[in-house]
């Protein structure tokens, strides 16, 4: 079966410092991986996604992650956090269905 | 920028009673799934659905479940006598592919509440 573990229930940060959102995976064969983020009273909106190639993937409003396989990490990043970062983060595999990790609340501070 | 759409927004409903959940997927998707997300619990799979078939379902989608395309934009949920422990936020997501590389965009969710 694939899941996907997020081993902190909240992360807290200063605006302007480094965000980081760990998650680590176990799959059998190809991961595919993906983070969505979902703000207050909205739905879950797509971040970005690791399918195959470069280790370090690029996605929405600044975010950014890196796939390691010897870790089975793909931890969420963003070099500056801002107030608006603050929300639920979902690390997410998909084996033709998603099983999301149990997320983790953001709250950046001003 | 095309979405998925959900209504409505909020339903609270008696035990017992039938619900009928609502989403509009983005326009050439032809994929459509429904997962839900208990209050405090992890997001869960409930069916995927494709050229009008289930082509997944997960335990918790027993015999009180179905989905259905009624006609060639929505997608429904219909939960057929509900019971308190269905009362969970309800989210509608479709994909343009159905492989795992796919990305799967969500609505907004529908909040049921069963009393």
């Amino acid at each position: 079966a694939q899941s996907v573990a997020q081993p902190e229930d909240q992360v807290n940060v200063a605006e302007g410092n480094p965000l980081t959102v760990k998650c680590t995976y176990s799959v059998s064969g190809n991961p595919y991986l993906f983070w969505y983020v979902q703000y207050p009273n909205r739905g879950l909106q797509f971040l970005l996604k690791y399918i195959t190639g470069d280790n370090l993937v690029k996605g929405s409003y600044g975010f950014e992650a890196e796939f390691n396989k010897s870790q089975t990490s793909f931890h969420l990043k963003k070099p500056s956090a801002l107030v608006s970062d603050s929300a639920l983060y979902f690390c997410v595999t998909n084996d033709y269905k998603l099983s999301f990790g149990a997320g983790t609340t953001v709250t950046v501070r001003a | 920028e095309p979405e998925v759409t959900q209504t409505p927004s909020h339903q609270v409903t008696q035990m017992g009673q039938e619900v009928i959940l609502r989403c509009v997927p983005i326009s050439n998707h032809l994929y459509f799934y429904w997962y839900r997300q208990i209050l405090g619990q992890k997001v869960e799979f409930l069916v995927s659905f494709y050229n009008n078939e289930i082509s997944e379902k997960s335990e918790i989608f027993d015999d009180q479940f179905s989905v259905e395309r009624p006609d060639g934009s929505n997608f429904t949920l219909k939960i057929r006598s509900t019971k308190l422990e269905d009362s969970a936020m309800y989210f509608c997501a479709s994909s343009g592919g159905g492989y795992p590389a796919e990305t799967q965009y969500f609505g907004p969710g529908t909040r049921l509440l069963v009393l």
